[in-house]
């Protein structure tokens, strides 16, 4: 079975400081690896996702995240964080073709003045 | 891109009483959709996933008396909340799932139950 396991549960930094928010995921075969950002009181919108293609993949409002088979590992990062990017974020795996997700428990980004 | 809009956004009842949530896909159609509980500072939990024109999938633990769902259309699955009691209040989140397996959400209902 697959799972994902996200280091930290809350990140600290100051704006325009780099963002990385780990992920680590563990899938008996090659995954579908995505990323969600949640705004309090919000469903969660789609940042990236990784389908076996480019392994760097770019997503929206500067956020990009590299998949790194040999350490099983989907980081999430952003080179200057704003205070509007202050959010929960969540890294799910799909296996295969299959519909469910599995998500992480999340990280809580805050960022500083 | 693909937009899922979800109703009510909020909604505060009495113990005892039914409560239903619509989930719609805006400008794409869904074959599966999928329901998740989030409790507060805590990750989703997928309580089901709605199939059009079939009956939902339960997870182990979710009660299918309780959280009764229905997809009757590529557009629309909702989901009902029988004989809500205070321990049902929670954060209720849709997703619809596009052609290329990739999930959407909407915006979340927020249930409380007095």
């Amino acid at each position: 079975a697959q799972s994902v396991t996200q280091l930290g549960s809350h990140v600290s930094v100051s704006e325009g400081a780099l963002v990385l928010l780990r992920c680590n995921y563990s899938s008996s075969v090659p995954p579908y690896l995505f990323w969600y950002v949640q705004y309090p009181n919000q469903g969660l919108q789609l940042l990236l996702k990784y389908t076996s293609a480019a392994t760097l993949v770019k997503g929206i409002n500067g956020f990009e995240a590299e998949f790194k088979k040999s350490e099983t590992s989907f980081h999430l990062t952003k080179p200057s964080a704003h205070m509007s990017d202050a959010a929960e974020y969540f890294c799910a795996v799909r296996k295969g073709a299959g519909n469910m997700l599995t998500f992480g428990g999340g990280t809580r980004l805050m960022v500083k003045p | 891109g693909a937009v899922v809009s979800q109703h009510p956004s909020r909604v505060i009842c009495k113990s005892g009483t039914s409560v239903k949530i619509e989930c719609r896909s805006l400008d794409f159609q869904a074959t599966t959709m999928f329901w998740y509980r989030q409790f507060p500072k805590q990750s989703l939990m997928l309580m089901a996933t709605s199939n059009e024109g079939s009956k939902a999938t339960y997870e182990q633990g979710v009660e299918k008396d309780k959280f009764l769902i229905n997809h009757a259309s590529l557009t629309l699955s909702t989901l009902t909340v029988t004989s809500a009691h205070p321990e049902d209040s929670s954060f209720y989140i849709c997703s619809a799932r596009d052609d290329g397996h990739t999930q959407y959400f909407g915006p979340g209902t927020r249930l409380t139950v007095l």
